[in-house]
């Protein structure tokens, strides 16, 4: 399968720590994008890059995130001193600008819980 | 300030009915309508999407009503089975490959 993929599916953590976590998008996909979901939400959007570049980030996204895509392809999203309000699922998509379908497909997403 | 309003949150249909879930947007530049319906434990799937240039799109038995002047749009599910109990989300944005604003969702349960 050539999905999305997330990694890893669950996080636990201790409030005050740093968490980081992965997506590998469709490999032909160049743009990515990263949302957050909090229980009976739909989600919400961070940020996306096409390629490499950074194009957005939202308002939600607080001076302790931080997302990069060093090479186009995989990308991470760290959080740093966690806080409890930072529990959520982080759901990954991927799409591809200049094609025929618009499409935003998304992995399973990281259920992140912070003690 | 909610861009993307959506009802009910919550729906029971009898098997074979139909399900019809609403969404009303704000901003008239979106121009890409998607509806996305997710299972527990996984992420969201594209059922279908609709651009203003039509009000109305069907896959199998799903079916976009899109009415401009309003800026409201609806999902209709024919014939709705139990396994078609899931959280449906509407979604808006300007162009499909750009962030997308999604509503809260309406949890459906298709009860035999």
């Amino acid at each position: 399968d050539t999905g999305v993929s997330q990694d890893p599916r669950h996080k636990i953590t201790k409030r005050g720590q740093n968490v980081t976590f992965r997506c590998d998008p469709i490999s032909e996909h160049n743009r990515l994008y990263w949302y957050r979901q909090t229980l009976g939400q739909g989600p919400e959007f961070l940020t996306y890059f096409q390629n490499e570049a950074q194009l957005e980030k939202s308002r939600l996204l607080s001076d302790r995130f931080s997302a990069e895509r060093p090479k186009g392809s995989f990308s991470t999203l760290e959080i740093q001193r966690t806080e409890q309000g930072d529990s959520a699922m982080y759901l990954c998509a991927s799409s591809y600008e200049g094609g025929r379908t618009d499409t935003q497909y998304f992995g399973p997403g990281t259920r992140l819980t912070v003690l | 300030q909610q861009q993307v309003k959506q009802s009910p949150q919550s729906l029971i249909v009898q098997k074979g009915g139909i399900s019809i879930i609403n969404c009303a947007y704000e901003n008239t530049a979106f121009d890409y309508f998607p509806w996305y319906q997710q299972f527990p434990g996984k992420g969201p799937a594209l059922l279908i999407a609709i651009r203003p240039d039509v009000s109305e799109k069907k896959e199998g038995r799903f079916t976009i009503s899109f009415n401009k002047s309003a800026k409201q749009f609806s999902l209709h599910i024919m014939d709705s089975q139990p396994g078609d109990s899931a959280t449906y989300f509407c979604a808006a944005s300007f162009g499909g490959n750009t962030p997308l604003v999604f509503g809260k969702g309406t949890r459906l349960s298709v009860i035999a």
